[in-house]
This record gives C-alpha cells, structure tokens and sequence, in this order.
C-alpha cells in the first residue's frame, strides 16, 4: 500500500535515447510534482499538475514533457537525453497544498 | 523573485547537543513554512511544519520558531541522535498558490 510510486527505480542509458517514468499515488490528493535532485542535493521543481491541469512548469527544457492521464498519475518523458540530466527525479503529491508525499526517487544515469 | 536561503549548508554536532538550522524568505505573503529530512538515499520527509499565525512549534526533541517581522524561522533539534544525521531542507509558501520555495539544504553530521 505504497502512496507514492514510481518506476523505475534506476535508469542507467546512453546520451541521445528517450526515457520515461511512471509515477502514481494511492492518497486521493489533487495536486502531483516532478522535482529533480542533483548531486549537490538541491530539490529543483519540474513541474505541477493540479487535478490533470498544468499549474507549474519551471523553465526546464522542451525535452521533458510531463503528462497526466488522471489525477492519480503523472508521468515524465525525456527526449534526447544529456549528460547533465542525469539526477535523482521525485515525483510528489500533496493535498491542497499540504505535506508533500514523496516517491522513492528514480535514478537517472546518462552515459 | 521568490527566495528562501538555508544556512548553514554543513552543521556538524556532537551526539547530545543541540542542532540549529536557521532559513530567510523574502515573499512577506509567504504564510506555511515545512521541513523536511531526507536520510542518505531516502525521499525528503515532513518532520515539521508551522503557518504564519504562530511563532513556535514543538514536537518531542524537534521545534520551529518563526518571526514573521524579521522574516526568517529556525529548526531546532535537541538532544541529538545518529538518526538525525540527513539532509534537512526548509521551505516556504504562499496559500495562495501553494508554490513551494525550497532552501539549498543543511547537511547534519551527528558525531558519536
């Protein structure tokens, strides 16, 4: 009964591939995050979709494209990837705007 | 813009001691201040959090002080414990649009 998951938990492919994670959540909350962490530890927001809607969408680059098929998913999908995407992204959710609920994290490596 | 500065960005204490992390916003319509802990290869967790019609929150050895005038709230871990050791990460938002605005992070070191 895991409130916040997401797959897959590692990613390890070459520059200039495309890759997805999948993100889901069990909490009946109404708003889901992207964030990404870098080595240094800095928690970047991505995006946010409140109920399927956009609400945030931080300057990051058109590769990443965020899509929510319902209020329970939220997935992110990278194109061309580079070697300074590589990070650990966290995708959250929170209720109107309370605590925020955090997946496990999906390590990306970019070869 | 929006900015929320977390210092320090290493605190190293002695096991039994007091910790102090101390952030600074600048969005005075900023109204809810979290914080959370992330252990070595673990997601970031709410520990505590306080809104802007009090001043201090306390929960077992963890407290929050806030002041609102000078703009700036504290975490304060007493009685310190090797399971404090984490990455903590301050934050603050507005009711309005629930943006949360993250610090750098303090990375606390406990020392046996």
């Amino acid at each position: 009964d895991t409130a916040v998951s997401q797959t897959p938990k590692y990613l390890v492919t070459q520059m200039g591939n495309d890759k997805s994670i999948k993100c889901e959540q069990n909490l009946g909350h109404d708003t889901m995050y992207w964030y990404k962490q870098d080595s240094k530890k800095f928690l970047k927001i991505m995006f946010s979709y409140n109920n399927k809607e956009l609400i945030i969408n931080e300057t990051v680059p058109n590769r990443f494209s965020p899509k929510s098929p319902d209020k329970a998913h939220l997935n992110l999908h990278i194109n061309s990837l580079e070697l300074g995407d590589s990070a650990v992204y966290f995708c959250a959710s929170s209720q109107a705007g309370g605590e925020l609920f955090f997946g496990e994290g999906s390590r990306l490596t970019v070869l | 813009g929006e900015n929320v500065e977390q210092h320090p960005s290493t605190l190293s204490v002695q096991e039994g001691d007091s910790a102090v992390i101390k952030c600074t916003y600048s969005d005075s319509a900023s109204n809810y201040f979290p914080w959370y802990k992330q252990e070595l290869g673990k997601r970031p967790q709410l520990i505590i959090d306080i809104r802007s019609n009090v001043g201090e929150k306390k929960d077992q050895r963890i407290a929050v002080t806030l002041n609102k005038t000078a703009k700036h709230f504290s975490l304060h871990i007493t009685e310190t414990q090797p399971e404090d050791s984490a990455v903590y990460f301050c934050a603050a938002s507005r009711r309005s649009n629930y943006q949360l605005i993250w610090g750098a992070g303090t990375k606390l070191i406990i020392k046996p």
